[in-house]
């Protein structure tokens, strides 16, 4: 069975600062997808990243990097000089395979709060 | 707009009533899921319809029953509401394929008094 483990519950840091989304998983599978989703105060669930079990390269996106270990069943998320708008819910999630309508299996959330 | 979108936003009800949640989505994809959100923010998925078929049925009570009349339409009926039901739910749609990152709608949130 597949599970995400997030294990930062909630955290607060003051604009500008970096902050590190920490997601550890497990799965049996050799083929797996892993996520990012953001979930701001208006509710609605953003897709913001998707990793494949072959593809270990670390991504970066403006502010946003991701960092995935294999050997520590590790997809961390880092935002660079945060801001007030990152404020949000983040899910890391993990699908297996390539069956169709494979499930999300979603992390707890941190909920991430920037303070001005 | 190419979106997920779902209806009614907020549905608030009485314990024992029947309610149906619509979801329509018109990004042509093939695949559909319910999600349902609790109180603590825990996402879990229900229901996953590909091609109009259903493929996961997660451990829900018999009283939640979706039903998809097309690919673009997965609407969830629930019967004889329970408290225990008062959740935020989510629809989503895909390509077929656990690789596919799957959109999600705005979300209903369900108050049962």
């Amino acid at each position: 069975a597949q599970k995400v483990t997030q294990a930062q519950t909630e955290i607060s840091v003051v604009e500008k600062e970096d902050v590190t989304l920490d997601c550890v998983y497990e799965t049996r599978d050799t083929t797996y997808y892993l996520f990012w989703y953001k979930q701001p105060p208006s509710g609605e669930l953003v897709f913001l990243i998707r990793r494949n079990s072959f593809d270990e390269q670390n991504e970066i996106s403006g502010r946003y990097s991701w960092n995935f270990q294999k050997s520590t069943s590790s997809f961390n998320f880092t935002i660079t000089a945060s801001q007030v708008v990152d404020s949000a819910v983040y899910f890391c999630a993990l699908s297996e395979g390539e069956t169709s309508g494979s499930r999300l299996t979603f992390g707890e959330g941190t909920q991430l709060t920037v303070n001005p | 707009d190419t979106a997920v979108s779902q209806t009614p936003k907020y549905l608030v009800t009485q314990m024992g009533n029947d309610k149906s949640i619509k979801c329509e989505q018109n990004l042509g994809h093939d695949t559909m899921y319910w999600y349902k959100q609790d109180s603590k923010k825990f996402l879990k998925i229900m229901f996953s319809y590909n091609n109009k078929e259903l493929i996961i049925n997660e451990t829900v009570p018999n009283r939640f029953s979706p039903k998809s009349p097309d690919k673009a339409h997965l609407n969830l009926h629930i019967n004889s509401l329970e408290l225990g039901d008062s959740a935020v739910y989510f629809c989503a749609s895909s390509h077929q394929g656990g690789l596919n990152e799957q959109f999600f709608g705005p979300g209903t949130r369900l108050t049962v008094l």
